[in-house]
């Protein structure tokens, strides 16, 4: 059974960088899937921030795009990711997640909650 | 703002038939991707439901049914529970944007 799980700083600095790494057990992460982050803040709605292949390919969502990095660490399985100059918008839940390439998140950690405050 | 929109609330009482919609445009919904629907029930993580191609994980009730129409999908619930309460997403590819979309949410509640 796949499973994943987020790890990193709860509370971050404003004009810092965010940085949370998604450990996958389960099965090798340079399979044939997309992985993912996805973040909630609290009391609104899903936002998806990105995705990286096993080709290291990867989209981001255009509101976030100049200040994100994803990237994949296969030695050992696990993706991150890094969010510079953050501030008060960006506190939320951060959950990385696995699909298909056209397919739903099937797979999902159980979320770290990151607050961006001084 | 999301690109696709949902409704935010719906309701309905026990055993009634509900339904969530989901508009999109023709570079996500109408382009043919497959839309997903999540359950998210309160303090808890997001649970893939179903897709709109008929894929999705084993074990969901068919009491969840998922359908497409255009630029448009939508999410019904028929012989409504007190344990559907929750709030449901959907989900999509977007080919202008390079990257995958959810709806803003609804909240379902069961009367």
């Amino acid at each position: 059974q796949v499973q994943l799980q987020e790890s990193g700083p709860g509370l971050v600095k404003p004009s810092q960088t965010l940085s949370l790494t998604c450990t996958v057990s389960g099965g090798p992460i340079s399979s044939g899937f997309y992985w993912s982050w996805i973040r909630q803040p609290a009391g609104k709605g899903l936002e998806w921030i990105g995705r990286l292949y096993i080709t290291g390919s990867t989209n981001y969502n255009p509101s976030l795009k100049s200040r994100l990095t994803i990237s994949l660490d296969t030695s050992n399985n696990q993706f991150s990711l890094e969010l510079t100059s953050v501030t008060a918008a960006d506190t939320a839940m951060y959950y990385c997640a696995r699909s298909t390439g056209g397919g739903g998140y099937e797979y999902w950690g159980p979320g770290t909650l990151v607050t961006v405050s001084s | 703002q999301s690109v696709l929109t949902q409704p935010p609330s719906v309701s309905g009482a026990p055993g009634q038939r509900v339904t969530i919609s989901c508009t999109g445009s023709n570079s996500n919904i109408g382009a043919g991707f497959d839309v997903h629907w999540y359950q998210q029930l309160p303090g808890t993580v997001p649970k893939l439901l179903i897709s709109t191609s008929g894929n999705g994980p084993s074990g969901v009730p068919d009491r969840f049914s998922a359908s497409r129409s255009g630029t448009s999908a939508s999410l019904a619930i028929t012989g409504l529970r007190a344990e559907d309460e929750a709030d449901y997403y959907c989900q999509s590819y977007d080919r202008s944007l390079s990257g995958s979309m959810f709806g803003g949410g609804t909240k379902l509640t069961v009367l």
